[in-house]
């Protein structure tokens, strides 16, 4: 049983371009969470989503990010013309319901 | 405004002996917290989990303990491993709030298990 599958890995933008980050939950999970890691910080909450829907975007700036969870493929992480300050590692957490999530890899966002 | 705290950024303990981490939170609607595990540039793993109805939940040579009264819960690895070397994670969630799953991290804790 496959794990939360993200990709790429590691990305590297230069200012202004954008970013698609991809995350593709464990086998039979219609919950996704994306967290933000920031260097020498802790995990912070970006969005929930179910398929199709975004239920809580709270964590999420206002300008430049957006996400989706298509009916079918995975969940993406958008970023327009990223920044200096959007270099982090970006987390994608699955889960059956909401309860125990489960992490996947991370993708290493470097903007140069 | 942190509202589940660790402390301790890092813990060192030796091979064998018991391992104890900590964490406090602020919002008494928390009613579900989770301990993960960090490597280096690896995704956070899943370790053990209680409810706010519980007071412990053992796992292994895990247990975690919650002190509602004192919104303080704590995590005991015993024995102690090298491979337990890692950062943990504290993180805590309202479920029974309408916040779904959404979970708040502590800042972790570096533990280093010396052999």
């Amino acid at each position: 049983n496959a794990g939360v599958m993200q990709n790429p890995r590691h990305l590297v933008r230069r200012r202004g371009q954008e970013a698609r980050l991809r995350c593709s939950p464990m086998k039979g999970h219609s919950h996704v969470y994306w967290y933000r890691q920031l260097p020498e910080e802790g995990l912070k909450f970006m969005v929930y989503l179910q398929k199709e829907n975004i239920i809580d975007e709270s964590g999420m700036p206002k300008e430049r990010f957006s996400a989706e969870f298509p009916k079918e493929g995975p969940s993406i992480l958008r970023i327009q013309q990223v920044v200096r300050g959007d270099s982090a590692a970006y987390f994608c957490a699955s889960s059956h319901v909401p309860d125990t999530q489960y992490f996947g890899p991370g993708t290493r966002l470097t903007v140069l | 405004d942190q509202q589940v705290k660790q402390n301790s950024p890092s813990l060192s303990v030796q091979e064998g002996r018991i391992s104890i981490l900590n964490c406090d939170y602020t919002n008494s609607m928390f009613d579900y917290f989770l301990w993960y595990k960090k490597y280096p540039a690896e995704g956070p793993t899943f370790l053990i989990s209680i409810s706010s109805i519980k007071d412990k939940n053992e796992d292994g040579r895990f247990t975690v303990f919650l002190n509602k009264s004192a919104k303080h819960l704590s995590l005991h690895i015993v024995p102690s491993q090298p491979g337990d070397s890692a950062v943990y994670f504290c993180a805590a969630s309202a479920r029974g709030n309408n916040q779904g799953g959404k979970l708040i991290f502590g800042q972790g804790t570096e533990l280093s298990v010396k052999p």
